[in-house]
């Protein structure tokens, strides 16, 4: 089976830096993902970690050590129009991802 | 159509009737995905298809089926309908992961109410 964890909220206050943390046990892995979704919307697509290391993406930076089945996404100069679920996913496979419970970001004036 | 679109936008049911979710993308991507996504449990994959003419289960299919005549269109059947389906579901598309297809562009969701 497939276990993906990560908080269930966190709060930060504007230009901030949130750093949101994903722990895997996958019976397989080809990829990890991040995913934001504002309330009422659909996900989209933030970033992709095959190998380790650091994959960095304008504020946005994401980190993953497979040896370790962990990945953070880093959240930097926080803006109001951050404050969304962000979801971490593991594909075990070539088609099947797993998801994470998302991570809910409140960013405070 | 630009991207993926799905309908209806929410839908109230009764149990035991029979509804088709419809999932429609105009990015010729070959492979499709329906999740349904529900409080605190996360978005979770019901079946998929890698191409025209083929799909597979995910981690919950029970009570849904799907079929792909063409490449556009994946439209996701829930033959008689329990409350515990209930959820937000979202269709999404991708490019071959095989060839590099790494990013699943998501519908805007069908808000499915079962009572």
């Amino acid at each position: 089976g497939q276990n993906i964890d990560q908080p269930t909220e966190m709060t930060a206050t504007e230009g901030a830096i949130v750093q949101i943390n994903c722990t895997y046990q996958t019976s397989g892995f080809n990829g990890l993902f991040w995913y934001q979704q504002h309330a009422g919307e659909a996900p989209t697509f933030l970033s992709y970690n095959v190998l380790d290391g650091l994959e960095e993406k304008g504020r946005f930076s994401s980190f993953l050590s497979r040896s370790k089945g962990y990945s953070y996404l880093l959240l930097k100069e926080l803006q109001m129009k951050d404050s969304a679920s962000y979801l971490c996913a593991v594909r075990d496979g070539d088609y099947k991802l797993s998801f994470g419970a998302g991570t809910t970001v409140t960013v405070r004036a | 159509i630009a991207g993926i679109t799905q309908a209806p936008t929410s839908q109230i049911l009764a149990a035991g009737r029979r509804m088709t979710l419809r999932c429609t993308q105009d990015m010729r991507h070959n492979a499709m995905y329906w999740y349904r996504q529900d409080l605190g449990l996360g978005l979770r994959l019901i079946h998929y298809s890698n191409t025209a003419g083929t799909t597979g289960k995910g981690e919950v299919p029970d009570g849904y089926s799907v079929s792909r005549a063409n490449t556009d269109d994946f439209p996701l059947t829930l033959a008689s309908a329990v409350p515990s389906q209930t959820s937000v579901y979202f269709c999404a598309s991708s490019e071959d992961p095989g060839q590099g297809g790494n990013e699943q562009f998501f519908g805007p969701g069908t808000r499915l109410t079962v009572l």
